[in-house]
């Protein structure tokens, strides 16, 4: 089991240009996740998705969008990027049920806008 | 609203002696909460989890949580550090089926030998 993938690992971005966080996960889990994390500032919330086709706004979404066409994908679209968005995203997936369940996070990726 | 706050963004300790890393809530309803640890490099991997069941929680690799709601409290602890533990931790709260959870700024936890 893969679990959750994201790629690419690193990348590095000039100050206006476009790029795509792929993730993708093999587990049938309804919900998916994206993250950034800042040092000093935990995990903040950026996008989240319940099931295909249905996504939601979390904590901090300017400069973003995403799609969750199918269950198993959830790609991170940055449109006109900036030195603000140098960070590292991670991609989670869960499966929830009565009795609680837990994240499982994909290894991110480090992104620097230069 | 639902928030986590960890005490102590640094903790050191010797190996052998007692990890103690501290967690408290706000949630106006029952929460599930949950222990991650993240290894340099790495993504997030699930500690522990409280989700109503028993107050005192034990994970994988010897660590163990107790939920103590007149305290707000869901601290993470174990007996006894090992070189292996130095990882950043997070804390998390989340109160529904299919809701967000809330992270905490994270506690980085030095073992020294």
């Amino acid at each position: 089991n893969a679990g959750v993938t994201q790629t690419p690992k690193f990348r590095i971005l000039k100050i206006g240009q476009s790029m795509t966080l792929q993730c993708a996960q093999d587990m049938n889990h309804n919900y998916m996740y994206w993250y950034r994390q800042d040092p000093g500032m935990g995990l903040k919330l950026i996008y989240y998705s319940v099931g295909a086709g249905i996504t939601d706004k979390g904590e901090v979404p300017n400069g973003y969008n995403v799609s969750r066409s199918t269950t198993e994908d959830f790609p991170l679209r940055l449109e006109l990027a900036a030195p603000s968005q140098t960070s590292v995203y991670f991609c989670a997936s869960s499966s929830w049920d009565r009795k609680g369940g837990g994240y499982t996070f994909g290894s991110g990726t480090r992104l620097t806008v230069v | 609203a639902q928030s986590v706050t960890q005490l102590g963004s640094h903790v050191s300790v010797s190996e052998g002696a007692l990890v103690l890393l501290r967690c408290n809530y706000s949630s106006s309803v029952p929460p599930y909460l949950f222990w991650y640890v993240q290894y340099p490099n790495q993504g997030l991997q699930l500690l522990l989890k409280y989700t109503s069941a028993a107050t005192l929680v034990k994970g994988i690799n010897g660590f163990e949580a107790e939920f103590k709601k007149s305290e707000t409290s869901f601290h993470l602890t174990k007996p006894s550090a090992h070189m292996s533990d130095a990882a950043e931790y997070f804390c998390a709260v989340s109160v529904a089926t299919g809701n967000q959870f809330y992270f905490g700024t994270g506690t980085s936890l030095t073992v020294i030998p």
